[in-house]
């Protein structure tokens, strides 16, 4: 069990807008930032969102995160079939000193 | 281009050992950390820990330690991670990771990949 916790699944309509939350701790989110991972099948991670709300070029700006206090929350508006992907929640804890990840969402288009 | 490419496919017997590559190119290799991450088929994802590139100093999470090992050899911008006495839940996808030596001051964004060596150990 994933000491960050994430839905396992979403579903929304193309089009529509969806949220994914990741819920941590004073520990992880609460004091550093979040970073997020999109993850087709069968590839490796990419880095989707990093310093919590920030995009590296080539992330749309269909997504977006907010943070407060100690869980986080990606939202995809637009939603198009080529988002349905895994996708992850990553930070740093202080207490453990390891980088954490949520167990992930599996995001569907419906 | 920044690229991470990782060593091909593994099968190995229970007990036995194994080294995966991870050769960097398109950026500064000793100016950025490589970390190890695992994902077990079906499951999340899983990190290991990461080794300093300037330092060669090795960072292991808890769960890695004994079986595992980080190495480099900067004069080919290449990290490795060796596991010996494999046995068949270290059956997973193994990644490493480029990060800007930022984890411990509560920064830690993965920014690139590599395409990840998927390792299965069965007799």
């Amino acid at each position: 069990q994933s000491v960050l916790t994430q839905p396992p699944s979403v579903s929304a309509a193309p089009g529509q807008k969806v949220t994914i939350s990741c819920s941590g701790s004073s520990s992880n989110i609460g004091r550093n930032y979040v970073s997020w991972y999109q993850q087709f099948p069968g590839t490796a991670p990419k880095l989707l969102i990093y310093d919590n709300d920030r995009r590296p070029s080539g992330t749309p700006d269909r997504f977006s995160v907010s943070k407060s206090g100690t869980s986080a929350t990606l939202g995809i508006t637009g939603l198009q079939t080529g988002d349905e992907a895994d996708y992850y929640c990553g930070t740093w804890d202080n207490s453990l000193s390891v980088m954490l990840f949520g167990g992930g969402t599996k995001l569907t288009v419906l | 281009q920044v690229q991470l490419v990782q060593s091909g496919s593994a099968l190995q017997k229970p007990g036995a050992s194994v080294k995966l590559s991870c050769k960097a190119s398109g950026y500064t290799f000793t100016n950025y950390a490589i970390n190890w991450l695992r994902q077990a088929p079906g499951q999340g994802l899983e990190w290991m820990g990461w080794i300093h590139t300037s330092t060669w100093n090795p960072t292991y999470a808890q769960g890695f330690t004994g079986r595992f090992v980080f190495s480099l050899d900067s004069s080919v911008s290449t990290a490795y991670l060796q596991i010996s006495s494999l046995q068949a839940d270290d059956t997973a996808v193994y990644y490493c990771a480029r990060e800007d030596y930022e984890c411990s001051s509560g920064i830690c964004d993965l920014d690139y990949w590599g395409q990840g060596t998927l390792v299965t150990v069965s007799s």
